[in-house]
């Protein structure tokens, strides 16, 4: 069946620098995509979300770029500290499939002081 | 932190046993869904509960089934435990069935021995 992905499974960025998380998607139905984090013990935590028919959307520090030709997701994070150091997960959601969000594997994102 | 409680935290069973995890809402959101968390792995979608009543399940047997109650909490009931089972389940919750913008709760982590 169609599902999420992610490039990489870890990535290790030194404090300060921007750190980039990568995923391919298959289902070009895809309404919403969504970025979480999760930190050890806890639940997934909403961080942004594109609509499919935008390009690119930013928040505080994030900005999450689509690009539909290949398929790819991005999050970008600027000035990476330490407190964002957890797993990443990108999300796909369908209009016709109510609240259901389909999860990618994860990036474990590790911020070195 | 999101408004969405479960209980209990951690949870150890023998493979056969059936098992009952709970899940408050964060107010004013009447959907819960409910996912299945194996280490290491992104949520698979186990099913949702709208107004008392399954709206959608994933890739899941039969024995794995639900509740929602008037106040919107809910519960996930497994049977028949296998080894396979074990894993962090996490209860989400939004504010309409169609409402990709989903709240999680810290999940109980389920051992099946």
């Amino acid at each position: 069946g169609e599902s999420v992905g992610l490039h990489l499974p870890t990535l290790s960025v030194q404090e300060g620098d921007n750190s980039i998380i990568n995923c391919a998607y298959s289902n070009s139905a895809s309404d919403y995509f969504i970025w979480y984090k999760q930190e050890s013990g806890k639940g997934p935590q909403f961080i942004i979300d594109i609509r499919s028919n935008m390009d690119k959307r930013q928040g505080q520090r994030v900005t999450v770029l689509l690009n539909k030709t290949v398929k790819h997701l991005s999050l970008q994070i600027a000035a990476t500290q330490p407190g964002d150091s957890a797993v990443y997960f990108c999300a796909e959601n369908q209009e016709t499939s109510g609240s259901r969000l389909t999860f990618g594997e994860g990036t474990q994102l590790t911020v070195n002081p | 932190e999101t408004g969405v409680t479960q209980s209990p935290t951690h949870l150890i069973k023998t493979r056969g046993q059936q098992v009952t995890l709970r899940c408050s809402s964060q107010s004013g959101h009447n959907t819960v869904s409910w996912y299945q968390q194996a280490l290491g792995q992104g949520p698979q979608f186990i099913f949702q509960y709208y107004r008392e009543e399954e709206n959608g399940r994933g890739n899941f047997p039969p024995r794995f089934s639900g509740l929602q109650f008037p106040n919107y909490s809910s519960e996930l009931n497994v049977n028949a435990l296998e080894l396979d089972d074990s894993a962090l389940y996490l209860c989400a919750s939004s504010f309409s069935e169609g409402a990709y913008e989903q709240y999680f709760g810290p999940g109980t982590r389920l051992t099946v021995t």
